[in-house]
C-alpha cells in the first residue's frame, strides 16, 4: 500500500515562496501521477496540479506562473513550488497519487499540511 | 470554464436512511467524474471514479450514477462511519475542479 507524507514550512512570509515536498513509500515514484491539491480552513478543494512520470506537468490556470513542480526519483520525492505567497494561499495542502480511468483520479492521499501564510 | 454545483450543500438525516447527492456539470463532461468523502481533519477518499466505478474497498451502499450533466450519488442505508462531507470532482479537462461539497449530518 502507497502512503504519501507531506513536508514543508508551516509558516511562509508573504511574498516569498512556499515549498512543500511529498515523500512515496511503497511504490516507485516513477509510475503514474502525482497531484498537489488545496483545501482552506473551512472551504472546499481547489487542485493546484500534477506531475507525470513522463516528466511533464499540468497546472491550475487560476496559478498562473507561480506554480513549479518537480520530482526526485533518487529520493522517491516530488515537490510543489509556489512563488509570491499572500494570506490567500493559506491552506492545508494535501499531495496525492493519480491512476487513470476516465481522467486522473486521486486515490491515494498524504494526511496534509497546514501552511500559513503571516508575516 | 466549467462548473459544478452540489445539492444539497446541507443535508441532515438519520442512520439507515437512504440518501442521494446531486452533481450537475454546467457543460457535458461525460463520465469524467469523480466522488470523494472527507471527515474532519482528514484528507479525502475516493469513492467513486468513471461517475459509477466503486473504488475497491469501499461499501457496496455506495453507488454513483449519471453522465453528461448530471450525477448522483446515494448511500442506500446510511452508517454512522458515513457522516461526513461529499465533493464531486470533474476530469475532464482543465482545470480540474470540484463541486462546492455537500456536509452530510447526522438527524
Amino acid at each position: 500500500q502507497v502512503e504519501l507524507q507531506e513536508s514543508g514550512p508551516g509558516l511562509v512570509k508573504p511574498s516569498e515562496t512556499l515549498s512543500l515536498t511529498c515523500t512515496v513509500s511503497g511504490g516507485p515514484i516513477s509510475s503514474y501521477c502525482w497531484s498537489w491539491i488545496r483545501q482552506p480552513a473551512g472551504k472546499g478543494l481547489e487542485w493546484i496540479g500534477r506531475f507525470y512520470a513522463s516528466g511533464s506537468s499540468d497546472c491550475n490556470p487560476s496559478f498562473k506562473s507561480r506554480v513549479t513542480m518537480s520530482v526526485d526519483t533518487s529520493k522517491n520525492q516530488f515537490s510543489l513550488k509556489l512563488s509570491s505567497v499572500t494570506a490567500a494561499d493559506t491552506a492545508m495542502y494535501y499531495c496525492a497519487r493519480e491512476t487513470y480511468s476516465s481522467g486522473w483520479n486521486a486515490d491515494n492521499w498524504g494526511q496534509g499540511t497546514l501552511v500559513t501564510v503571516s508575516s | 470554464d466549467i462548473r459544478l454545483t452540489q445539492s444539497p450543500s446541507f443535508l441532515s438525516a438519520s442512520v439507515a436512511d437512504r440518501v442521494t447527492i446531486t452533481c450537475r456539470a454546467s457543460q457535458d463532461i461525460g463520465s469524467f467524474l469523480a466522488w470523494y468523502q472527507q471527515k474532519p481533519g482528514k484528507a479525502p477518499k475516493l469513492l467513486i471514479y468513471a461517475a459509477s466505478t466503486l473504488q475497491s474497498g469501499v461499501p457496496s451502499r455506495f453507488s454513483g450514477s449519471g453522465s453528461g450533466t448530471e450525477f448522483t450519488l446515494t448511500i442506500s442505508s446510511l452508517q454512522p462511519e458515513d457522516f461526513a462531507t461529499y465533493y464531486c470532482q470533474r476530469l475532464d479537462t482543465y482545470p480540474i475542479t470540484f463541486g462546492q461539497g455537500t456536509r452530510l449530518e447526522i438527524k
